[in-house]
């Protein structure tokens, strides 16, 4: 089975700390993707990236960078963190540049911002 | 951009009930996945349809998409308590760059009584 694995099942980090949420995944899949999940809002795409190196903004983009060094590492960077980054952070991978398949999900980091 | 919308945002039926979501959606779309999540962990796919389909099957779930319509549903039949969860749609979008990147409604949370 495919595995999608986040560093961190609870972080708490301080105001104006930077944050990296670390995401591997072991299965050799093309793209990999970054949401937050938010309570009334859903999954909303933060960042994806879909070869080594290569990345592409998502809906709410704001805030945050990523970093894709390794074909199975994605890591999730928040330069200055602020309380309405408080939120429930997915990773995802899927194989393909364009072929129509499922997402495989990590169990996702619980952030919070004090 | 929330592309899809699920509806109702809750359902609660009892246990050996069919359950039965609906999503709507706004663009055209590759493809339409569902996905189930439960207590804030990670999501699973359930199940791909792809735009050319109009109807799939997977064991106990059935799923339907009406691209005239812009809306799909999907039917747990015989449902089990082990089916509360919260239950996803996401339509498969083309990205700037040409990879596929998924955007995902705000869920309907599935309650079974026993």
């Amino acid at each position: 089975d495919v595995k999608v694995t986040q560093s961190s099942r609870y972080l708490v980090k301080r105001t104006g700390e930077k944050v990296f949420l670390e995401c591997v995944q072991d299965m050799d899949h093309e793209n990999m993707f970054w949401y937050r999940q938010d309570p009334g809002l859903g999954l909303r795409l933060i960042y994806f990236s879909y070869d080594v190196k290569m990345k592409e903004k998502g809906d709410i983009p704001e805030g945050y960078s990523v970093s894709r060094e390794k074909k199975e590492r994605f890591s999730l960077i928040l330069e200055s963190a602020s309380t309405n980054q408080t939120s429930m952070y997915l990773c995802a991978s899927s194989p393909y540049y364009w072929g129509g398949y499922g997402y495989t999900f990590g169990s996702g980091t619980r952030l919070t911002v004090v | 951009s929330q592309q899809g919308e699920e509806d109702p945002q809750a359902l609660s039926i009892q246990e050996g009930e069919n359950a039965t979501m609906n999503c709507s959606y706004k663009t055209s779309i590759n493809n339409l996945q569902w996905y189930r999540q439960n207590s804030g962990r990670g999501l699973v796919h359930l199940i791909l349809i792809r735009s050319n389909e109009r109807e799939k099957h997977s064991g106990r779930l059935r799923v339907t998409l009406d691209t005239s319509k812009k809306s799909s549903s999907l039917l747990i039949t015989a449902s089990r308590a082990a089916d509360t969860a919260s239950y996803f749609c996401a339509t498969g979008l083309r990205s700037i760059q040409g990879a596929q990147k998924l955007v995902f409604g705000q869920g309907t949370r599935l309650t079974i009584n026993p």
